[in-house]
């Protein structure tokens, strides 16, 4: 079967850095999805880490490890509007192009 | 259209009945997905299409759903003699073949009373 955790909630202050988790267990790997949504509204694509490492754009950088079944979202200098929920989303090519999602994180930052 | 565009965005039913959602994906994309999301959950997976192989419907939840895509463009979701559990977004979503990022639609909002 497939695995997706990442927390389910987190709080930070705007101006700070925040680091969200998420970890996999999964029968085949082609690729790890980061995808933001805002309320109401269709999820976005952040960022895909295939190779082991740190993908930076802008103010947000993903990590992936392979060996340890990681991977981490981290958003610099934070904004109101980056209160959103993040998904972290698998391709488990064993299974055709579908994503695996995990539940999401909610992040609420404040002033 | 420059993206996903999905209708109707709202629909209000009552159980029992049978509901119809359409997707129009990004022009020249191959590959269309259907989620389903239901408040405060992620994302789950119901059916996949890739150009003309058979769809993955291994996500599909039950036999009153089911799915259609004509050619390369639009894509039809149809929920028959819909329950009370069937109430969520279901989202749409288009890529330009199955190694590529999904583009999303914006959903539609079901509910069933």
């Amino acid at each position: 079967g497939q695995n997706i955790d990442q927390p389910t909630e987190m709080t930070a202050t705007e101006g700070a850095i925040v680091q969200i988790n998420c970890t996999y267990q999964t029968s085949g790997f082609n690729g790890l999805f980061w995808y933001q949504q805002h309320a109401g509204e269709a999820p976005t694509f952040l960022s895909y880490n295939v190779l082991d490492g740190l993908e930076e754009k802008g103010r947000f950088s993903s990590f992936l490890s392979r060996s340890k079944g990681y991977s981490y979202l981290l958003l610099k200098e934070l904004q109101m509007k980056d209160s959103a929920s993040y998904l972290c989303a698998v391709k488990n090519d064993n299974q055709g192009g579908k994503l695996i999602f995990g539940q999401g994180t909610e992040l609420s930052v404040k002033p | 259209g420059a993206g996903v565009s999905q209708s109707p965005s709202n629909k209000v039913t009552e159980k029992g009945k049978d509901v119809e959602l359409r997707c129009d994906p990004i022009s020249g994309h191959t590959a269309l997905y259907w989620y389903r999301q239901r408040l405060g959950q992620g994302l789950e997976f119901l059916i996949y299409f890739q150009g003309n192989s058979a769809p993955d419907k291994s996500g599909l939840p039950s036999d009153r759903f089911s799915a259609e895509r004509t050619g390369e463009s639009v894509s039809t979701l149809t929920i028959q003699r819909t329950q009370q559990e069937d109430s969520a977004v279901y989202l749409c979503a288009s890529s330009l073949n199955r190694a590529n990022e999904q583009f999303f639609g914006p959903g539609t909002r079901l509910t069933v009373l």
